[in-house]
């Protein structure tokens, strides 16, 4: 099993550019999460899926949107970027709620917006 | 809204024991403990669940006091294994976490 992945590892934009990161799992759970990790700031919840056909958002969801695929795929995409969302962006996933399940953590992906 | 840990950094030499605490001003369902090493994901170390249960990580123990909203991890016998950041989630409904900001250790020789 290769767990949660994400593509791509790095990527450079420049300012309004548009991209999407992506995630798969291949351990069939339910649950799909993406976090950005500024320094000092922890990791932030954006958006989740509760589970296939569904998405809501977190804590700081503006200035992206996504998409969940099918069960193993869930998307974020930044239609114009800013400078503002230079950081490290994570997908997990879990089987249920955080509430009651832990979460499985994707390698990340460093964006820089210039 | 975010929990608060602390300390924000502890330097150990192996074999020391140390704790981390982290502490919430809403009602808690459940608490997790994720270390993450430099460059790398965060790893699933341990959830404490409301009622007592816990489910993870056989060399590290952990406590949530739930009518007080905290959670404490223990680190005992420190090796150079464990250095890393640590952060607390908090579950305070069925699909969001909050981290706390991290608490950085490290293990000398």
């Amino acid at each position: 099993n290769a767990g949660v992945t994400q593509t791509p590892k790095f990527q450079v934009l420049k300012t309004g550019q548009s991209m999407t990161l992506q995630c798969a799992q291949d351990m069939n759970h339910n649950s799909m999460y993406w976090y950005r990790q500024d320094p000092g700031m922890g990791l932030r919840l954006i958006y989740y899926s509760a589970s296939e056909g569904t998405t809501d958002k977190g804590e700081v969801p503006n200035g992206y949107n996504v998409s969940r695929l099918n069960k193993r795929e869930f998307s974020l995409r930044l239609e114009s970027a800013a400078p503002s969302q230079t950081s490290v962006y994570f997908c997990a996933s879990s089987v249920g709620p955080p509430r009651l399940d832990t979460q499985y953590f994707g390698p990340g992906t460093r964006l820089t917006v210039l | 809204q975010q929990p608060v840990q602390s300390p924000q950094a502890v330097i150990l030499r192996e074999g020391e024991d140390a704790v981390i605490n982290c502490s919430s001003s809403k009602a808690l369902y459940s608490v997790h403990w994720y270390r993450q090493k430099h460059g790398e994901a965060p790893v699933f170390l341990m959830i404490l669940l409301k009622g007592g249960e816990q489910k993870g990580h056989e060399k590290i123990s952990a406590s949530f006091n739930e009518k007080k909203q905290q959670s404490s991890l223990y680190l005992t016998a420190s090796q150079l294994s464990y250095s890393g950041t640590y952060f607390c989630g908090a579950a305070q409904n069925d699909y969001k976490l909050s981290f706390g900001a991290g608490t950085t250790v490290t293990v000398r020789a």
